[in-house]
């Protein structure tokens, strides 16, 4: 059974950068036809895309978000991160990574992490 | 603002049959299948529904899509008090080249 786990810091100050991790298990992310996204949730609204990583490494980010994101991969440690810098209030957020059967031409998230709540504030 | 659009609420008593619509664009429904996710209070989103009406193992029946231009349709039948919660329609957007999400539906079982 595959399972997705987040991890990271729960506040980060304004103008920092946020790092989370999401451990995979059950299922290889380096043999995997498989994408893996991340996926935010500000509290009390609704779902946002942020980005997707091929387990070639490609990786895809939403526009909006386009030069504050980087998703990258550790196959050793079956891994992949998120990265986004410049951080406002309006990054508030549950961040949850998930899996991605597809990327083109849908939004096929099969299984998802539990979520990890961010908050930024000094 | 989200892409595609949702009504914000929708109610039933159980037993009931509850549909909850999800308009978009030729850009984005009116081109690419269309997901559902369900979000239970306090819990991760979960896939309800993807390629427009194929449910994934474990998913009851009584959930069912639709789609014609550029609306979709999620269908609950026999509303049970455990379906409280939120729905989002999901698909691709070919102008944005990515995934959107609707704003959300939240679904209440009087």
């Amino acid at each position: 059974q595959v399972h997705l786990r987040e991890s990271g810091p729960g506040l980060v100050k304004p103008s920092e950068t946020l790092s989370l991790i999401c451990s995979v298990s059950g299922d290889s992310i380096s043999n995997s036809d498989s994408y893996w996204g991340w996926i935010r949730q500000p509290p009390g609204k609704g779902l946002e895309w942020i980005g997707s990583l091929y387990y070639t490494g490609s990786a895809y980010y939403s526009p909006s978000l386009e030069g504050r994101v980087t998703i990258s991969l550790d196959t050793s440690k079956n891994q992949f991160s998120l990265n986004l810098t410049s951080l406002t209030a309006a990054d508030t957020a549950i961040y949850y990574c998930a899996r991605e059967p597809y990327h083109a031409g849908a939004c096929w998230f099969d299984l998802w992490g539990q979520g990890t709540l961010v908050t930024v504030s000094s | 603002q989200s892409v595609l659009t949702q009504p914000p609420s929708e109610s039933g008593t159980p037993g009931q049959r509850v549909t909850i619509s999800c308009s978009g664009s030729s850009s984005s429904v009116g081109n690419n299948f269309v997901y559902w996710y369900q979000q239970l209070p306090g819990t991760a989103p979960k896939l309800l529904l993807h390629r427009n009406n194929e449910r994934p193992s474990g998913v009851p029946d009584r959930f069912s899509g639709s789609k014609s231009g550029t609306s979709a349709s999620l269908a609950i039948s026999g509303l049970r008090s455990e379906d409280e919660g939120d729905y989002y329609c999901a698909t691709w957007d070919d102008r944005l080249s990515g995934p959107v999400f609707g704003g959300g539906t939240k679904v209440t079982v009087l």
